[in-house]
């Protein structure tokens, strides 16, 4: 069964430094999403992708964030400055479709392993 | 906004009992989906029930089912027979007419043998 991954499953960074986290979504889906969960919180959207470019974003994904889909199959977060409460699971997600006339309809987002992050 | 509210933090049950967890939003849209997730220790997010806001018949998958009340914005989660696997943080969360999931803050589900 085709599955959403996610490397590498946990990131250690100091403050300040740059980093990418990487997910590799189903082959065929076209719409790629990042959420984040900080520890024992709730799972947040971060930000929505779809046909190279930021479908939605987010308030949590300000300036020291981005998106890539560097090639074909590669779905990139980078963070460009850590800070400490960038700590928490990411996770990736992907889905075959999003919007048909102007309505979601019926796509699951398949869910990643995630990536936990710790910033120090 | 949409909004997701799950008022049981922690719940718990007896191994072959049956459980209900409650989910309510808020949302002015008329066409949406709402969704279960389970989210076991190894922090993994697996969907477990989906239902289509214009379907009045409730989803069922195996031992879970929802009740979902379209006027009362509720969408609570029953499981029956529960087994010491479905020990796990539950998520509700909902889709509009946008592409994101929104979540509620989780409720968190321990059954015991």
């Amino acid at each position: 069964e085709p599955e959403v991954t996610q490397t590498p499953s946990h990131q250690v960074t100091q403050m300040g430094q740059e980093v990418i986290l990487r997910c590799v979504p189903i082959s065929n889906h076209l719409y790629f999403y990042w959420y984040r969960q900080i520890l024992g919180q709730k799972v947040e959207f971060l930000v929505s992708f779809y046909n190279n470019e930021i479908s939605e974003k987010s308030e949590i994904f300000d300036d020291q964030f981005s998106v890539e889909r560097p090639d074909g199959s590669n779905f990139t977060l980078k963070i460009r400055s850590t800070k400490l409460e960038d700590s928490a699971m990411y996770f990736c997600a992907s889905s075959a479709t999003g919007l048909a006339g102007g309505i979601a309809i019926d796509n699951e987002q398949f869910f990643g392993p995630g990536t936990r992050l710790t910033v120090l | 906004a949409q909004t997701v509210t799950q008022s049981q933090p922690e719940m718990s049950v007896q191994e072959a009992e049956t459980v209900t967890l409650s989910c309510t939003y808020d949302t002015s849209e008329s066409n949406y989906y709402l969704f279960w997730y389970k989210q076991p220790p190894s922090r993994q997010m697996i969907l477990v029930i989906r239902q289509e806001a214009y379907k009045q018949q409730n989803a069922t998958e195996n031992r879970f089912s929802v009740n979902f009340q379209k006027a009362a914005k509720s969408f609570s989660l029953k499981i029956s027979d529960s087994q010491l696997g479905d020990t796990a943080m539950y998520f509700c969360a909902f889709r509009g007419s946008n592409y994101k999931l929104t979540f509620g803050k989780g409720t968190l589900l321990t059954v015991n043998p």
